[in-house]
């Protein structure tokens, strides 16, 4: 079974510019999450679907930070304009639709912002 | 905020040693979950525990649960150079179909050849 895919792996920006990561989860999970892990701490949700619906987005930062997962499947996060405290690890994560089953992870995209 | 608060921060074992790594909590819990993170890669689930549990076995792993003290411990035996990573403890609430995972900070392991 393939595992949750990312891309890109690594991407470095100018501050104020945009940029968008990719997730395909794995195949029939309806539930998926995007969390930023800034150096040294532990990852922090950013926002979860729930197929194509949005069930949690209390931490995102709206005024800058959008997602979106289209057909319920494939996600993308966007940051536009981005700051230099957007330098993080972007991490997307799926599961099935039951509360108790477990999260996996893609390998995340580390973003850098100069 | 995050929830979960590991201790110690990082640690240091010689191979063959074992790792106890702790983790407390301050609001209730439908499970507790410890996930390993290596360096520049994803999070790798290892264990979970539910909140009416008090331990649990999977491997070299043994993870123990105290709802009353809003604590839990991974021990690690045996460890190995492999075992080197960063380890996290993640509580989660469930609210109907929805599931939230609240992690820590994270311990920094060194396992010493």
């Amino acid at each position: 079974e393939a595992g949750v895919a990312q891309s890109p792996r690594y991407k470095i920006i100018e501050k104020r510019q945009s940029v968008a990561f990719w997730c395909n989860p794995i195949s029939g999970h309806a539930t998926l999450y995007w969390y930023q892990q800034i150096l040294g701490q532990g990852p922090k949700l950013l926002i979860q679907f729930q197929n194509n619906g949005v069930v949690d987005d209390s931490q995102l930062p709206k005024d800058r930070f959008s997602a979106e997962r289209l057909k319920g499947v494939d996600s993308t996060l966007k940051i536009q304009p981005a700051k230099l405290e957007d330098s993080a690890v972007y991490l997307c994560a799926s599961r099935t639709g039951q509360s108790t089953d477990t999260q996996y992870f893609g390998p995340g995209t580390r973003l850098t912002v100069l | 905020s995050q929830q979960g608060e590991e201790d110690p921060q990082a640690l240091s074992i010689q191979e063959g040693e074992n790792a106890t790594m702790n983790c407390s909590y301050k609001t209730s819990i439908n499970n507790l979950q410890w996930y390993r993170q290596n360096s520049g890669r994803g999070l790798v689930h290892l264990i979970l525990i539910r909140s009416n549990e008090r331990e649990k076995h999977s491997g070299r792993l043994r993870v123990t649960l105290d709802t009353s003290k809003k604590s839990s411990s991974l021990l690690i035996t045996a460890s190995r150079a492999a075992d080197t990573a960063s380890y996290f403890c993640a509580t989660a609430l469930f609210t109907g179909a929805n599931s939230k995972l609240t992690f820590g900070k994270g311990i920094t392991l060194s396992v010493r050849p």
